[in-house]
């Protein structure tokens, strides 16, 4: 069974604090994804990974950064938190190949910048 | 780049009127779909998801869903609603072929089920 763990449900940081939030499959997944969920947007794309030390942008990295020293953890990094990055950030994570290329997603961590 | 238009944000039906929830897709190449179910305080989990074959395609809590290439569609279908059934609901496509994981998601459609 696939599971996608993240570090916080909830958090509340102030602006311009650097804040982080991790990602941990247990899959031996090669892909991680992180999203931002908010209400009459869907989920967004931020950043992705198919591999160790490789990023990807996804539609909205301004703000954010990533990072992927192992196969199995997927950092989101908030250089300086603003009120407009408060919102439910998803980790998700996928295999290479195959037929199957469903993304199995965390619980989410919402954050609230204040 | 691709888009997903989901057509309604909120669905309200009665327990056990029949639901369909649209969802189209712009993109003329070969793409891969999928429906995701958010319930009230959980992760999102996957309905169901079609890659070739048979179009109409069998999820997971008798929901189904019939791709129509010509009309660039996907909509999701149950015959008949329960009150666990509420939740929201995200279409969402990808590129199909080989390098091809990331995902666009529609912006989703909440359903209220009323007992």
């Amino acid at each position: 069974d696939v599971k996608v763990t993240q570090s916080s449900r909830y958090l509340v940081k102030r602006t311009g604090e650097k804040v982080f939030l991790e990602c941990v499959q247990d899959m031996d997944h090669e892909n991680m994804f992180w999203y931002r969920q908010d209400p009459g947007l869907g989920l967004r794309l931020i950043y992705f990974s198919y591999d160790v030390k490789m990023k990807e942008k996804g539609d909205i990295p301004e703000g954010y950064s990533v990072s992927r020293e192992k196969k199995e953890r997927f950092s989101l990094i908030l250089e300086s938190a603003s009120t407009n990055q408060t919102s439910m950030y998803l980790c998700a994570s996928t295999n290479h190949g195959g037929a199957s290329y469903e993304q199995y997603f965390g619980p989410g961590t919402r954050l609230t910048v204040t | 780049a691709q888009s997903v238009s989901q057509h309604n944000h909120h669905v309200i039906l009665s327990e056990a009127a029949s639901l369909e929830l649209g969802c189209n897709y712009s993109y003329g190449g070969t793409v891969n779909l999928f429906w995701y179910v958010q319930y009230p305080g959980q992760h999102l989990q996957l309905l169901l998801k079609y890659f070739s074959g048979d179009p109409l395609v069998k999820g997971i809590k008798g929901f189904e869903a019939e791709f129509i290439k010509s009309k660039f569609s996907f909509n999701l279908r149950k015959p008949s609603v329960q009150w666990s059934d509420t939740a929201e609901y995200f279409c969402a496509v990808s590129l199909s072929g080989a390098g091809s994981y990331q995902l666009t998601f529609g912006k989703g459609t909440k359903l209220s089920v009323i007992p």
